[in-house]
Formats: structure tokens, sequence, C-alpha cells
């Protein structure tokens, strides 16, 4: 067990609509990234948060955004979607965000029919 | 989105074989982590590195930081059953301090 908590673990919807996915970091980490896994691929990046502020950016759809809160869980919101947002995404979390290992959750696992 | 080579792709082996895996980078990096993903299941670290040089071990596992700063490899020793799953590793680059990840190696072990 990472310390990562992601809710939900599984999420099914359909195009054009929106949904929200949550991650608690570990305790003490303050740092949390996200990111996504399509069907046997590697993990792409999307974005970075250190204690609430947005500190680092990958490759991120305008139509995805994200928030880290005070007590420091963070959410990842995914609208209009389409067909090809389906994937595993991950969220992690880190001491600081520098260069200290990141730890990942389960993943919520976004099917859009 | 910018990835590192990782290689072999996958690997079927026997069980009690010794199984090595390599990552590089065009880039300079400041760590290296080594990753072990199940099915179902998010990616667990297995190794941090932080040293150009840097050899470092874990049970049956050992990794490296390349000299260059610019690769890292993963030996797995005597391998069981349960080394079956998807080993990333993650660069972090010295320029932008972003983690990038690897495709993954993909290990089968045979009994």
């Amino acid at each position: 067990d990472s310390g990562v908590t992601q809710t939900p673990k599984h999420l099914i919807t359909a195009t054009g609509q929106r949904v929200t996915l949550r991650c608690s970091p570990r305790s003490g980490d303050l740092s949390v990234y996200w990111y996504q896994q399509s069907l046997d691929q590697g993990l792409q990046f999307l974005i970075q948060y250190y204690n609430g502020e947005e500190r680092a950016k990958g490759n991120i759809l305008e139509r995805f955004s994200a928030q880290q809160f005070p007590d420091l869980h963070s959410e990842l919101n995914l609208s209009s979607l389409e067909l090809g947002d389906s994937a595993l995404y991950f969220c992690a979390s880190s001491v600081q965000g520098g260069n200290q290992p990141q730890h990942f959750g389960d993943g919520t696992r976004l099917s859009i029919l | 989105g910018q990835q590192l080579n990782q290689s072999p792709q996958s690997m079927f082996i026997q069980e009690g074989e010794d199984v090595s895996m390599n990552c590089t980078s065009s880039s300079i990096f400041n760590t290296w982590l080594w990753y072990k993903q199940e099915p179902g299941e998010g990616p667990v670290l297995l190794i941090a590195l932080y040293k150009a040089g840097e050899l470092t071990s874990n049970g049956r596992l050992t990794a490296q930081f390349g000299i260059t700063r610019k690769d890292s490899f993963l030996n797995i020793s005597a391998s069981i059953p349960s080394d079956v799953g998807i080993y990333f590793c993650a660069g972090q680059d010295s320029g932008t301090y972003k983690y990038i990840f690897g495709t993954g190696t993909r290990l089968k072990v045979l009994a």
C-alpha cells in the first residue's frame, strides 16, 4: 500500500460528459502529480501541484484541468470527453516535488462509451 | 510526449535466469527511478538513484546510474514467477526537473 488513495477505481461514462477524479496523497507529501496511461503505453505526465500551486505542466489537454486543495488532496477534471480519453489515470505524490521518488496510487480506470 | 528509450520492450525468460534491462536518454538526468507495475495496480517504486555511477541493490534487484547521466540499467538475478510485470524507468530531466517515464519492459517468467 503506497498510501496514495485514488477514487473512484472505475468510471464509465459517455462522450461529451465531464468527470472528476480524486487523489489523496500520502500523509506528509506536499506534491501531487497526475499521469495518463493508455492501453499498453507508458506513463504520460499531465500536471504537478506543490502545496496548492501548479508547479509543472506536461501534455495536458485544454479540456483537462486540475487543482490541489488546502488539505492537499487533488482533483483532475476531464470535460468534453472523447473516446480517446479512455485510459488509466494515476496520481502520485512526493514529499516536496524535487528529486524525491513519487509514490503512485492504484489509478482510476476511465472508460468512455 | 517525450519518453526515454527503454529496452527490451519485452522478455520471456526461464525461472532462475538473470534479467537485464536499460534506459537511455538524450538528456542529462538528475535522478533515475525504477518501478514495477502489475496488472490493475499502480507502479511501485523499486530503486531510486541520485548520483552518477551509483549502484544500488534491493534484494535480487540491482540498478545503476550511468556515468554519463544519460542511462541506467536494472538487473534482476535468479528470477522467480512473481517477478512478472512491467518495469518502468523514470528520469528527472536536469533542465526541466520533470520526470519522464520509459515505455516499459514487459517481463514474463516461465516456470
